[in-house]
């Protein structure tokens, strides 16, 4: 089974100071995790994913993650935010899917960035 | 590459009347189409994951008669909301996965606010 835990429901930051969204995740298998970006009423933006390959990814607007498995984390960082950087952050882990079986992905909660000018 | 558009992408309907919500796959061929339910402030909440052909597994709660799928080809899957109520007025989210080698990726469609009165 997997699960994922967005430990902050909100982080707010000000503008040009470095950004941590944290991300932990449980899985039986050598996951697949992804961090999406979501603007008011707007559909869900790949920010970046983790394929087993490097563990320090680098995404889009600046963003990368750091898969650390000892730790079961995915931590999202970005070293300065800018006023369009807020928005809301979703952690995703998906298991590859058994035999016969569809993959299925779990969400975090969400995590709502604030930028401060 | 690897577009998803949702259409309509907002509706207002009248209590009791039914409502079709299409997703297609602009420039790909989907493995498997989810549709998803947002509340405010909430996360993504998984309605059903569907494959082309076949029919859609719905999640734990989810009236499958009342919301009918369709995963007509491997570009269009459809959404009906049947009979709605207002209290089915959410914002309507669905994705298609691309399988590529190592990843089971998501790509996310715009969304549909559907309101009901």
């Amino acid at each position: 089974a997997q699960s994922v835990t967005q430990l902050d429901s909100h982080v707010s930051v000000s503008e040009g100071t470095p950004v941590l969204l944290r991300c932990n995740y449980s899985s039986s298998y050598s996951p697949s995790l992804f961090w999406y970006v979501q603007h008011p009423n707007k559909g869900l933006q790949l920010l970046l994913k983790y394929t087993s390959a490097a563990t320090l990814v680098k995404g889009i607007n600046g963003f990368e993650a750091e898969f650390k498995k000892s730790e079961t984390s995915f931590h999202l960082t970005k070293p300065s935010a800018h006023m369009s950087d807020a928005a809301e952050y979703f952690c995703v882990v998906s298991d590859p899917p058994t035999s016969g079986g569809s993959y299925i992905p779990t969400f975090g909660r969400g995590t709502s960035l604030i930028v401060h000018p | 590459g690897a577009v998803v558009s949702q259409h309509p992408s907002w509706v207002i309907c009248k209590s009791g009347t039914s409502v079709k919500i299409e997703c297609r796959s602009l420039d790909f061929q989907a493995t498997t189409m989810f549709w998803y339910r947002q509340f405010p402030k909430q996360s993504l909440m998984l309605m059903a994951t569907s494959n082309e052909g076949s029919k859609a597994t719905y999640e734990q709660g989810v009236e499958k008669d009342k919301f009918l799928i369709n995963h007509a080809s491997l570009t269009l899957s459809t959404l009906t909301v049947t009979s709605a109520h207002p209290e089915d007025s959410s914002f309507y989210i669905c994705s298609a996965s691309l399988r590529d080698r190592t990843t089971y990726e998501q790509y996310f469609g715009p969304g549909t606010r559907l309101t009901v009165t």
